[in-house]
């Protein structure tokens, strides 16, 4: 089975510049996450939907947005692009959102670069 | 902020076990101990999940004492593969995302 999957693997934009992440789960999985991973750090949660409603949001500002589809496909926008948003965008699904002992399974993400 | 503490770095010559110790004092009732591990350029990599006492899989073992105020990931006879980043998070049941901290970065050396 195919794992979660993510487009475009890598991406160069400009300062002010808008872009479009896409993430397509595991077949059967309902809930999909987006995390940030700067260089060095741990993954930061950005946004969590299931079952086409967000579930959650992590402490990133409006500029982020997020939403999924009824095959429960993804798509992570951010407008206004900044040199600090320079990062690895990594997706994870798992079969339902909202419960810790599910193993979420992360995509290789996409690798977002600013100048 | 992380729920949990873990060391910076760890070396391992290659065929040793390596263990990995990860505080979580306020880890909840509810809370579920969890292992990652990432390679460089790729996603985190689920390795073991448990609640209490010890739980052992194809890959890895994880020791939870009575307490539950720290685990102990237990990785038996390393290759130079199992270089990467490891991650111990907690998580409960609700809609709480997962809070990782900067990880464990094993080096395995021939």
């Amino acid at each position: 089975d195919a794992g979660v999957t993510q487009s475009p693997t890598h991406l160069i934009k400009t300062r002010g510049q808008h872009v479009t992440l896409r993430c397509s789960p595991i077949s059967g999985h309902k809930s999909v996450s987006w995390y940030q991973q700067v260089l060095g750090q741990g993954p930061q949660f950005i946004f969590q939907y299931y079952e086409k409603e967000e579930r959650g949001r992590g402490n990133f500002p409006d500029r982020f947005s997020a939403r999924q589809f009824p095959n429960y496909s993804s798509e992570l926008n951010v407008n206004a692009l900044l040199l600090g948003d320079s990062a690895l965008y990594l997706c994870a699904s798992s079969f339902r959102g909202g419960d810790g002992n599910q193993p979420q399974h992360f995509g290789d993400g996409t690798r977002l670069s600013i100048l | 902020l992380a729920k949990t503490t873990q060391p910076i770095s760890m070396d391992s010559y290659e065929g040793q076990e390596v263990n990995i110790t990860c505080s979580h004092n306020n880890i909840a009732t509810n809370d579920y101990i969890t292992w990652y591990q990432q390679f460089p350029s790729q996603g985190p990599r689920f390795i073991i999940q448990g609640y209490k006492t010890k739980v052992t899989n194809e890959v890895a073992s994880l020791f939870i004492p009575a307490d539950r105020k720290s685990s102990t990931l237990s990785l038996p006879r390393v290759s130079l593969s199992d270089t990467a980043v490891y991650y111990c998070l907690v998580a409960s049941s609700g809609n709480t995302p997962l809070v990782f901290g900067k990880g464990t970065r094993l080096s395995v050396i021939a």
